[in-house]
């Protein structure tokens, strides 16, 4: 089957720094996306792993192991307006072919003063 | 260069009634996917078209519909509407099927709600 877990909810403090992990077990892999939602807003792209280990873009960090089927998205630094959800994505591959995108129900941050 | 854009933004059908909901991909993209989000659940896999054809299809039934024309712009079509149709309808693009490593972009959706 496919699956993708993450946590439902976390609570970070400002200027700290949030880990939040995400698993999955799918019948192929192309890659793992990380996106940031503000409710009510589309989903905008944050960072695409595909091979193993640390991918960083700003204050924006994200860690693959595939052999684990094993995600982080590690957010530092944090400001109040990193207050979202965040969805964990694979790209699943059947066959010859990349597939579609099959997302995690995404962990809502709230960041507090 | 224009993103992924949808229409309607907001949309009010009646039970019973069939909507059709408007994606334009990113030029230059192929492929376009149509997402559900219902209030306070995750996204889920509505359709994949790629090059004009049906991909692959979620777990949804048949009164969802959709198409691709020629020049890669999509429709989704929800016939027979159901209250539990409410909902965020996302649709993304990518460059194609046989690129590798092809980040997906969203529109901004469009609300879909069914009184």
């Amino acid at each position: 089957g496919q699956n993708i877990d993450q946590p439902t909810e976390m609570t970070a403090t400002e200027g700290a720094i949030v880990q939040i992990n995400c698993t999955y077990q799918t019948s192929g892999f192309n890659g793992l996306f990380w996106y940031q939602q503000h409710a009510g807003e589309a989903p905008t792209f944050l960072s695409y792993n595909v091979l193993d280990g640390l991918e960083e873009k700003g204050r924006f960090s994200s860690f693959l192991s595939r052999s684990k089927g094993y995600s982080y998205l590690l957010l530092k630094e944090l400001q109040m307006k990193d207050s979202a959800s965040y969805l964990c994505a694979v790209r699943d591959k059947y066959g010859g072919a990349t597939n579609k995108l099959i997302f995690g129900t995404g962990t809502l941050l709230a960041v507090q003063p | 260069e224009a993103g992924v854009t949808q229409s309607p933004t907001h949309l009010i059908k009646t039970r019973g009634q069939q909507a059709t909901l408007r994606c334009s991909p990113i030029s230059g993209h192929t492929s376009v996917y149509w997402y559900q989000q219902a209030l306070g659940l995750g996204l889920q896999f509505l359709l994949w078209y790629d090059e004009g054809e049906e991909r692959n299809r979620g777990n949804f039934p048949p009164r969802f519909s959709g198409r691709q024309f020629p020049n890669y712009s999509s429709e989704l079509n929800v016939n027979a509407l159901e209250l539990e149709d409410s909902a965020l309808y996302l649709c993304a693009s990518s460059p194609g099927d046989r690129a590798t490593g092809n980040t997906i972009y969203f529109g901004e959706g469009s609300w879909l709600t069914v009184v």
